[in-house]
């Protein structure tokens, strides 16, 4: 069984700053590790994920996280935020080889202010 | 079609009336999931099909609930006798095989009073 800890329920930063959402995995297999980004009223979209190989992942909107084995975690960051990366932010893991089956943190609310 | 559609987005029923939900996968995805997302629980499994069949059911939580996926596409979730504590958002997944990246939908808001 994996479970996820995403440590900040909200975190606000201003526009063009740098942001990092934290998130700390438990596991006793393998994992593959996501995350998620959640706008207002929408489904979850992917932003990008770690399946094998390099362990800095880029995704899609400027954002990239590392994975860090010996330190259980898969931080999400980016250098410079717009407003419209204010939304909901979930990390996610499944065992290996059952990609698809999540098991999802609580979430961390990303607001961005001018 | 381009994504996994999921109707209705939202439904509000009675309390102890029974309700269905539908989702539409991307079209060649053999595998499809289901989670709730709720304010109490956060985002929960509670179905995976490979095909037609069910090989893990174990995140639905009573046995007021049931699914069922038809012709390795349609899936409908099944809620019977709803509780207020079933108001969550529903959300469907589909992914090519149950090893790739998910897909979801936009969602099926129910809302029991």
């Amino acid at each position: 069984a994996q479970s996820v800890t995403q440590l900040d329920s909200q975190v606000p930063v201003f526009e063009e700053a740098p942001v990092e959402l934290r998130c700390n995995y438990s596991s006793s297999v393998s994992v593959y590790l996501f995350w998620y980004v959640q706008y207002p009223n929408q489904g979850l979209q992917l932003l990008l994920k770690y399946l094998s190989g390099s362990t800095l992942v880029k995704g899609i909107n400027g954002f990239e996280a590392e994975f860090n084995k010996s330190q259980t975690s898969f931080h999400l960051r980016k250098p410079s935020v717009h407003i419209s990366d204010t939304a909901e932010y979930f990390c996610a893991v499944s065992g290996y080889g059952t990609a698809s089956k999540l098991t999802f943190g609580t979430g961390t609310r990303l607001q961005v202010t001018l | 079609g381009a994504g996994v559609s999921q109707s209705p987005s939202n439904k509000v029923t009675e309390k102890g009336k029974d309700v269905e939900l539908r989702c539409d996968p991307i079209s060649g995805h053999t595998a499809l999931y289901w989670y709730r997302q709720s304010l109490g629980q956060g985002l929960e499994f509670l179905i995976y099909f490979q095909g037609n069949s069910a090989p893990d059911k174990s995140g639905l939580p009573s046995d007021r609930f049931s699914a069922e996926r038809t012709g390795g596409s349609v899936s409908t979730l099944t809620i019977q006798r709803t509780q207020q504590e079933d108001s969550a958002v529903y959300l469907c997944a589909s992914s090519i095989t149950g090893n790739t990246e998910a897909f979801f939908g936009q969602g099926t808001r129910l809302t029991v009073v």
